[in-house]
């Protein structure tokens, strides 16, 4: 089965433009994330989507940081104007969504390769 | 508020070793725990996923080990190789109602040839 694709790859931006994502999840998952990694740390939830409905956006700095996923199915997000501390991978990930084994809650994300953004 | 923590942040061995990385996390009321290996330049790739429920979990030449009621998971690689080389990240599920996965600083691994 494919996985999940993003585009672009790599991008540099000066600060105060505007940079755009792509994220295409796997087919039939429900549930998009993407994720903010800076070098050298783990990654970190911007937002959470379940369908086309956001379900978490509590750590997405919502005054320059947009994203949406119409008709559910790929998503964008956008930062508008860049800062330099932007710089940072930006990973989307995909599941099923949350589903019940033994009595508990699990899920399994799937990964795309992810986008490197350099703000100069 | 969940934290995870591995350490060390990062490893040489020479190759052909087995090697244990450590990842501790401070809220032990987790769902499940999952080992993620990343090459540079790439995303995640999922190696373990051990439910709460469950103490270790194996594949290949890994096994994760998992003490909940401690905070602490492990992860061994059996006779390790060059190419195990990567960062290794450990994520743990928890938030009752609000499910999240809280991920660790990763430890950098090398393998010497």
């Amino acid at each position: 089965e494919a996985g999940v694709a993003q585009s672009p790859r790599y991008k540099i931006i000066e600060k105060r433009q505007s940079v755009a994502f792509w994220c295409n999840p796997i087919s039939g998952h429900a549930t998009l994330y993407w994720y903010q990694q800076i070098l050298g740390q783990g990654p970190k939830l911007l937002i959470q989507f379940q369908n086309n409905g956001v379900v978490d956006d509590s750590q997405l700095p919502k005054d320059r940081f947009s994203a949406e996923r119409l008709k559910g199915v790929d998503s964008t997000l956008k930062i508008q104007p860049a800062k330099l501390e932007d710089s940072a991978v930006y990973l989307c990930a995909s599941s099923l969504g949350l589903w019940f084994t033994s009595g508990a809650p699990s899920y399994e994300q799937y990964f795309g390769p992810g986008t490197r953004l350099t703000v100069t | 508020k969940q934290e995870v923590t591995q350490i060390p942040a990062a490893l040489s061995v020479p190759e052909g070793e087995n090697l244990v990385l450590n990842c501790s996390f401070t809220d032990s009321a987790i769902y499940n725990l999952q080992w993620f290996r990343q090459d540079p330049g790439k995303g995640l790739t999922s190696l373990l996923l051990i439910q709460s429920s469950q103490r270790e979990q194996t594949s290949g030449r890994l096994n994760a080990s998992l003490d909940k009621s401690s905070g602490r998971s492990t992860l061994y690689i059996a006779a390790s190789q060059p190419g195990d080389s990567a960062t290794y990240l450990c994520a743990v599920l928890s938030g009752f109602g609000n499910e999240k996965l809280t991920f660790g600083t990763g430890t950098r691994l090398t393998i010497i040839p």
